[in-house]
């Protein structure tokens, strides 16, 4: 069963509009979610994270925002820029899995200059 | 290290070799864990270590799977007899304190193709 699912595979936005992707989760025990980015031919590489006792959480351009009784959240990119496109990966942790990650399947981000 | 290491960056092998990549974590780092991914999706969890022990291998697919950390630094999954299926991209990672709420820092990969 797909516990994290990502149901759009890709995303086009233009340069500075906002790109929002989406995560939905349905395992109760997830506490943690993180995002991830990927670039060809590399690893997957952290980009932000939030903790279940919060709503929200910011760094610079990358918001995410957890809504805990939809079991959804998403990564709001703002203002896009064209180096933002990659594959997003949505990842969730459960406390008894230590940082064991269930991933989505990704959703490509492509931001149009 | 400073990253995440794996090799070979590409394996190509007959079907019904034995195959062995190789991980190593960044220096300290007490879990380790390895992941497979396939094209268009994510990545899909195997097993994983706490130093030289390790603590859930519910995700390997079968028998032919395994893996080691003997010293609880490099760790190597080896499958023996490869079959067709098992060609993927295997992804290794680790973690500082093995502890929930963190994140992982993963290697490049180890690409597999089984012909």
């Amino acid at each position: 069963d797909q516990q994290v699912k990502q149901n759009s595979p890709s995303l086009s936005v233009q340069e500075g509009r906002i790109s929002i992707l989406n995560c939905d989760y349905t395992n109760s025990m997830f506490d943690y979610f993180l995002w991830y980015k990927k670039y060809p031919a590399e690893g997957p590489t952290f980009l932000i994270s939030i903790s279940s006792i919060k709503d929200k959480n910011e760094d610079g351009r990358f918001t995410v925002f957890l809504n805990k009784s939809a079991k959804h959240l998403s990564l709001h990119i703002v203002p896009s820029q064209p180096g933002d496109s990659a594959v997003y990966f949505c990842a969730a942790s459960a406390e008894t899995s230590g940082s064991r990650l269930t991933f989505g399947e990704g959703t490509q981000l492509t931001v149009n200059p | 290290g400073a990253g995440v290491s794996q090799s070979p960056r590409y394996k190509v092998t007959k079907r019904g070799q034995d195959v062995a990549l190789r991980c190593d974590p960044i220096s300290g780092h007490v879990s380790l864990y390895w992941y497979r991914q396939a094209l268009g999706q994510g990545p899909e969890f195997l097993t994983y270590f706490n130093y030289e022990a390790q603590q859930d291998k519910s995700g390997l697919p079968n028998d032919r799977f395994s893996a080691e950390r003997p010293e609880g630094s490099i760790s190597t999954l080896t499958i023996q007899r490869t079959e067709q299926r098992d060609s993927a991209m295997y992804r290794c990672a680790s973690s500082q304190l093995g502890r929930s709420n963190e994140k992982l820092f993963f290697g490049s990969g180890t690409q597999l193709s089984v012909l």
